[in-house]
């Protein structure tokens, strides 16, 4: 399977732990993204990376999150100090151009659990 | 930033009926996509409309984009349980490419 995958797929934490989260793009995916989905809501923005530079972040990602894509080909997204509010779906998606409009392709995402 | 409402947020068919979801902006769009997920599932590209009241069709699936590029529309004919699912609409920024979800409109099939 070729598709974007993700490790874990679901991650249960005590409040003030930290966690990390994997993402493995699509092969040659030159834009990865990272994104949030609560219960009942459409997926958020968080951040994006356009090879190894990470372009934008949103202000919903607070001073406690911090991601990397060290190599241009995979991503962490970390969260230190856990709140309960952190408790989502992370998703990650990634496109193969910069530039044009592409489809974004979604991993199956990481569950996380704050208690 | 741009938003995009959907309506409605909640959509109980019968199985072989049809089925529609609206997607409005207060500001002109560039283009617009549209993504399904399942329950418990990942969103999935549908679709992707960039031109004023383009038309687009996939099997029962029909996809409309406004004159004015600040609505659309997806329209699925004769459900299917297979259609059960989220369906958002969704926004991007040529250049950066983020994406923004709209609201949602969630369909579930009686079968």
């Amino acid at each position: 399977d070729t598709g974007v995958s993700q490790n874990p797929r679901h991650k249960i934490t005590k409040r003030g732990q930290n966690v990390t989260f994997r993402c493995d793009p699509i092969s040659e995916h030159n834009r990865l993204y990272w994104y949030r989905q609560t219960l009942g809501q459409g997926p958020e923005f968080l951040t994006y990376f356009q090879n190894e530079a990470q372009l934008e972040k949103s202000r919903l990602l607070s001073d406690r999150f911090s991601a990397e894509r060290p190599k241009g080909s995979f991503s962490t997204l970390e969260i230190q100090r856990t709140e309960q509010g952190d408790s989502a779906m992370y998703l990650c998606a990634s496109s193969p151009r910069a530039g044009v409009t592409d489809t974004q392709y979604f991993g199956p995402g990481t569950r996380l659990t704050v208690l | 930033g741009q938003q995009v409402m959907q309506i409605p947020q909640y959509q109980h068919v019968q199985e072989g009926e049809d089925f529609t979801t609206y997607c409005n902006s207060s500001t002109t769009l560039s283009n617009i996509q549209w993504y399904k997920q399942r329950p418990g599932g990942h969103p999935v590209f549908l679709i992707q409309l960039v031109k004023s009241g383009e038309v687009k069709k996939q099997k029962r699936l029909t996809f409309q984009f406004g004159e004015a590029k600040k609505n659309s529309s997806l329209h699925i004919t004769a459900t299917q349980t297979t259609d059960v699912g989220t369906y958002f609409c969704v926004i991007s920024n040529f250049g950066n490419e983020k994406l923004t979800f709209g609201t949602g409109t969630r369909l579930t099939i009686i079968p």
